[in-house]
């Protein structure tokens, strides 16, 4: 199976930072990566698919980036509700992977 | 309203069986590839399983293979997933997921989320 390597594992940020959180897949993926938010007790929430194309509705404060084995979820000017843990994910190889986590807590 | 919303989901003994349920509305279910992953209590996501819009296919993941088996009812608009020989290591809370790809092969990724339902196996 595909690793999915993401860092920070956890990050403290302060209202208006810009935050970017990187995942490195195990073997080449082209631009087959998601990311999702997850805030506490909630589902997961699909913030960019393909590796840099916005879902519908979600802020364009939220932008992704790369390919092959390197990804970077980037928010521009955090806010307030921006605070949760995100995952990349790959839907390149079987089964698909999840990263880890980065957790984005208030500084 | 777009939705998902599981249930079935409680405090099993090791060894015993449970069927979850995941009801969809406010679209065309039957166009969906849909998918089940967990999240174990304070621990990451994992895909579980999925099957394609029609049925025709499905794939579930090693941890769960030969115990776990995903179906669907499209006249019910509903997907399901029959757990036997549950584990300790099962527990989680477990979500339906929408492919965001309709009526061919799943893109492997998840536009709709249902709300989860939390599966505890302990004795």
């Amino acid at each position: 199976a595909i690793q999915l390597t993401q860092s920070p594992s956890s990050l403290s940020a302060s209202v208006g930072d810009r935050v970017t959180i990187t995942c490195r897949a195990s073997q080449g993926i082209a631009s087959a990566l998601a990311w999702y938010q997850q805030k506490p007790g909630k589902a997961p929430n699909l913030l960019i698919y393909h590796a840099s194309s916005l879902e519908s509705g979600v802020p364009s404060r939220f932008s992704g980036s790369g390919s092959g084995t390197d990804f970077t979820l980037t928010i521009s000017s955090l806010q307030p509700e921006d605070f949760a843990t995100y995952y990349c994910q790959q839907f390149s190889g079987y089964p698909p992977t999840f990263g880890g986590g980065t957790k984005v807590e208030i500084k | 309203q777009v939705q998902l919303v599981e249930s079935g989901g409680g405090v099993v003994q090791p060894g015993t069986s449970l069927k979850l349920s995941c009801a969809a509305s406010g679209f065309t279910f039957s166009s969906y590839g849909m998918h089940w992953v967990r999240q174990a209590p304070g621990k990451g996501l994992e895909w579980v399983a999925v099957i394609w819009y029609d049925g025709s296919n499905k794939y579930h993941a090693d941890s769960v293979k030969g115990r776990v088996t995903i179906s669907r009812d499209n006249s019910k608009n509903t997907l399901y997933l029959q757990m036997n020989s549950l584990r300790a290591e099962d527990t989680a809370v477990y979500y339906c997921a929408r492919d965001p790809r309709q009526q061919l092969a799943p893109y492997w990724y998840f536009d709709l989320w249902g709300r989860g339902t939390l599966v505890t196996v302990s004795s």
